[in-house]
């Protein structure tokens, strides 16, 4: 089974500032980790995924994530905020890549942009 | 269609009546999901389909949660008997051949009970 835990459910940054969005993660399998955001009334949109390979996985919007498996952490980070990043940011795991491994998602983080 | 299509877009409901949620996946993806995104939680799996069939219904929260998908294209999530705690977006995802790999995501419907 897999599950995910974020830290944090409301984050507050400056403009400019890093942002970090923290994402712990329970698998039984490898897992595949995600991360997705959701703009004011909007649907999800996928910021950026590991499946295998390369542990720092680069996303949309000038995001990353860096898979430690020794720490079951898949944090997310940009180095300067702007003011359009603020939106809720949802950290997910799936057990596989077959249709029937349905993503798990996490109760999700608040990013709160301040000028 | 170009993405995926929920409807309506909101819903308003009394208490005790009953309410039916659309979903239109994009044209030719096979896996279709349910979730729910309550104030506060994050996403809750509802029901995966493959096709017309439900090979998992792990997260219906209780039998006044139902769904069905026709011709392997449109579903409908079903609530009988609506409770103000079923209050919540509704969210689909379609997705073709690569699974969690390649969700889309519809724009939900916005469901109060009143």
């Amino acid at each position: 089974a897999q599950s995910v835990t974020q830290l944090g459910s409301h984050v507050s940054v400056s403009e400019g500032a890093l942002v970090l969005l923290r994402c712990n993660y329970s698998s039984s399998v490898p897992p595949y980790l995600f991360w997705y955001v959701q703009y004011p009334n909007q649907g999800l949109q996928l910021l950026l995924k590991y499946t295998t390979g390369a542990t720092l996985v680069k996303g949309i919007n000038g995001f990353e994530a860096e898979f430690k498996k020794s720490e079951t952490s898949f944090h997310l980070t940009k180095p300067s905020a702007h003011m359009s990043d603020a939106a809720e940011y949802f950290c997910a795991v799936s057990g596989g890549y077959s249709s029937a491994s349905k993503i798990i998602f996490g109760s999700g983080t608040r990013l709160s942009i301040r000028p | 269609g170009a993405g995926v299509s929920q409807s309506p877009s909101n819903k308003v409901t009394e208490k005790g009546k009953d309410v039916e949620l659309r979903c239109d996946p994009i044209s030719g993806h096979t896996a279709l999901y349910w979730y729910r995104q309550s104030l506060g939680q994050g996403l809750e799996f509802l029901i995966y389909f493959q096709g017309n069939s439900a090979p998992d219904k792990s997260g219906l929260p209780s039998d006044r949660f139902s769904a069905e998908r026709t011709g392997g294209s449109v579903s409908t999530l079903t609530i009988q008997r609506t409770q103000q705690e079923d209050s919540a977006v509704y969210l689909c995802a379609s997705s073709h051949d690569r699974g969690p790999l390649g969700y889309t995501f519809g724009s939900g419907t916005r469901l109060t009970v009143v």
